[in-house]
């Protein structure tokens, strides 16, 4: 168990809805930030928060949206869906002290988000 | 923006076999991180590597940083069917633009065949 909590594990909807995926960071961790992993991608990069602000954008298009609150927990929002958001989409933290040695991530469970 | 290249892509082989998998940058990186994800998991971080020229072993597992800092490599001996999974790399930049964002390799999917 990594500590990081995403909810809900899997996600049925259908294209032109919105989503909410939430992610709770491990205690004591600063940063959250949002991966998507599909097939033919990888894990690719969408978005970091520190301590409630925006500190890395990566490629996330611009019908997604994130945000992370005062209590730390994350939001990843995603509009008009389209069968090729369809992936799994991981919540990782870090303490984001900017220090190398504690730059490693720990990976939530992650959500498997279907669009039909 | 700046990309990590993972090779190879898949690789299958006995149990017993070694297996290696590499990881390159065309930037000079300041880490670079291991990270495994089981079959239906999620990323584990491994290890982190730091400095030039450095080589960390973890039981069957050898880690290596380039002396430019713009490769890495992953060596398992003697693989175990528990070694299935995928093997992913992921670096920091050197230089403030980077800060904080790890950059993941396309990873390496490792079958062990028993």
């Amino acid at each position: 168990d990594s500590g990081v909590t995403q909810t809900p594990k899997h996600l049925i909807t259908a294209t032109g809805q919105r989503v909410t995926l939430r992610c709770s960071p491990r205690s004591g961790d600063l940063s959250v930030y949002w991966y998507q992993q599909s097939l033919d991608q990888g894990l690719q990069f969408l978005i970091q928060y520190y301590n409630g602000e925006e500190r890395a954008k990566g490629n996330i298009l611009e019908r997604f949206s994130a945000q992370q609150f005062p209590d730390l927990h994350s939001e990843l929002n995603l509009s008009s869906l389209e069968l090729g958001d369809s992936a799994l989409y991981f919540c990782a933290s870090s303490d984001g002290t900017g220090n190398p040695t504690n730059e490693k991530l720990f990976f939530g469970s992650g959500t498997q988000l279907s669009v039909l | 923006g700046q990309q990590v290249m993972q090779i190879p892509q898949y690789q299958h082989v006995q149990e017993g076999e070694d297996f290696t998998t590499y990881c390159n940058s065309s930037t000079t990186l300041s880490n670079i991180q291991w990270y495994k994800q089981r079959p239906g998991g999620h990323p584990v971080f491994l290890i982190q590597l730091v400095k030039s020229g450095e080589v960390k072993k973890q039981k069957r597992l050898t880690f290596q940083f380039g002396e430019a800092k713009k490769n890495s490599s992953l060596h398992i001996t003697a693989t175990q069917t528990t070694d299935v999974g995928t093997y992913f790399c992921a670096a920091s930049g050197a230089g403030g633009t980077s800060y904080g964002k790890l950059t993941f390799g396309q990873g390496t999917i490792l079958t062990v065949h028993p």
